[in-house]
């Protein structure tokens, strides 16, 4: 199985500033199937990223995702006050998928 | 417009049984690969099962593996999740997850969630 370790665990920011959070595999993602979704109190998960830099319909382009292998990362350009929500990555290259532990983005 | 809408949550008994559902409309649900998804309370995502379009393929955590069945019904438009010999660390929102055709793997979009909770 692969594993997803997320870092920070929390992110401090404040409007307008930019965010960048990591999720590294355990092993290298085939084909880089990574995806990114933003969690928000009380919602189920919205897809953001998939295929680890492809943004899914109506997701705002200050969303961007990059990398490969075992290392991802999701930039969030200048962050709105709807953005500040909980981020998970997933890994969809074996028959297991899973997620990392998830990264909180507060504000400051 | 997509819908997947899960219900059967409730309160258990360790032990106990319970059947979710899940049902799709706004897209032809035959054609698409679905999943369970739970959220034990205040932490994070763990995925639970997989079905393809034709039943064909299954796949399930080892957290959940001969315990748990996945099934679906497509002339219904249903997804369902058997739960048996339930236990306290079952307790978790889950959320039924349609993946996309383009992108075997990636889930889009979710349901709202059913409660489970397995206390005595």
């Amino acid at each position: 199985e692969i594993v997803l370790t997320q870092s920070p665990g929390t992110l401090s920011l404040s409007p307008g500033e930019r965010a960048t959070l990591s999720c590294r595999a355990s092993q290298s993602v085939s084909s880089s199937y990574l995806a990114w979704y933003q969690q928000k109190p009380g919602q189920a998960p919205r897809l953001l990223i998939y295929g680890a830099s492809s943004r899914a319909t109506g997701i705002p382009d200050r969303f961007s995702g990059s990398g490969s292998g075992t290392d991802f990362t999701l930039t969030i350009s200048r962050l709105e006050p709807e953005d500040f929500a909980v981020y998970y990555c997933q890994q969809y290259g074996s028959s297991t998928r899973t997620f990392g532990q998830g990264t909180k983005v507060e504000i400051k | 417009e997509v819908q997947l809408v899960e219900s059967g949550g409730g309160l258990v008994q360790p032990g106990g049984s319970l059947r979710l559902s899940c049902a799709a409309s706004g897209f032809t649900f035959s054609s698409y690969s679905m999943n369970w998804v739970r959220q034990a309370p205040g932490k994070g995502l763990e995925w639970v099962s997989y079905i393809s379009s034709s039943s064909s393929t299954i796949y399930y955590a080892d957290s959940v593996k001969g315990r748990f069945t996945i099934s679906r019904d497509n002339a219904k438009n249903s997804l369902y999740l058997q739960m048996n010999s339930l236990r306290a660390e079952d307790t978790a929102v889950y959320y039924c997850a349609r993946e996309r055709i383009a992108a075997a793997g990636v889930f889009d979009p979710w349901g709202q969630g059913t409660l489970v909770t397995v206390s005595s």
